[in-house]
């Protein structure tokens, strides 16, 4: 089953609003991975977080890999109708990447 | 992404027959899998592929084989189609593996009735 678990699993935002997503895992990763799946569409991979406590941003995408490598998050700044889509992080443990379930974000204008 | 292409997009299909699914990369990436996504599953790894002829399962393998004779195709076929297998699949490659980010094709909806 899968390993790593993502909340919350709907996002409903304001336009102009900040949301952050996070993702928990019950083992230590060896790197987390973030991928964005817009409605109709196929997941693309956004970004790979590797060390403990590293922060990377693309442009209004924060994310976060946690101390001890079990957590993450994604922060998005200032939303927009175009951050509207199913953001999903995936993680390796033993040589496997397991998928979170996702978070389905919409956007009220 | 232009580099991978899944055949054929959309097909139904009846219980009990067999289905082959087609995935065809230009990547010249190693790493290959197939993954199902159904709502609130997120996408579940099926087989996955670390070489020509170099196959292995995933979490949901039952029910499904897979074939690669060449570095460019990974073969995913349905022995016998039931309708709890109506689901979404992706195909995916990755260059270095589970530690390198995968590049996803655009997906097979597969309906089993």
């Amino acid at each position: 089953g899968q390993q790593v678990m993502q909340i919350p699993q709907y996002q409903h935002v304001q336009e102009g609003e900040d949301f952050t997503t996070y993702c928990n895992s019950s083992t230590t990763l060896s790197n987390i991975q973030w991928y964005k799946q817009r409605p109709g569409g196929h997941p693309v991979f956004l970004i790979q977080l590797v060390k403990s406590g590293e922060v990377k941003k693309q442009k209004r995408l924060t994310f976060q890999f946690g101390e001890a490598k079990k957590n993450s998050s994604l922060h998005i700044t200032a939303t927009q109708t175009t951050d509207v889509g199913t953001y999903f992080c995936a993680g390796t443990n033993d040589y496997k990447l397991s998928f979170g379930a996702g978070t389905t974000v919409t956007v009220r204008a | 992404d232009a580099g991978i292409t899944q055949s054929p997009r959309h097909k139904v299909t009846e219980t009990g027959t067999p289905v082959t699914l087609r995935c065809h990369q230009t990547e010249n990436h190693r790493y290959m899998y197939w993954y199902r996504q159904d709502p609130g599953h997120g996408l579940r790894l099926i087989h996955y592929s670390y070489g020509v002829k170099d196959t292995d399962k995933g979490e949901v393998s039952d029910g499904y084989s897979v074939s690669r004779s060449k570095t460019e195709d990974f073969l995913l076929t349905l022995e016998s189609a039931t309708s709890s297998q109506t689901s979404v699949y992706f195909c995916a490659t990755s260059l270095r593996g589970e530690n390198y980010g995968y590049t996803f094709g655009s997906g097979t909806r597969l309906t089993v009735v």
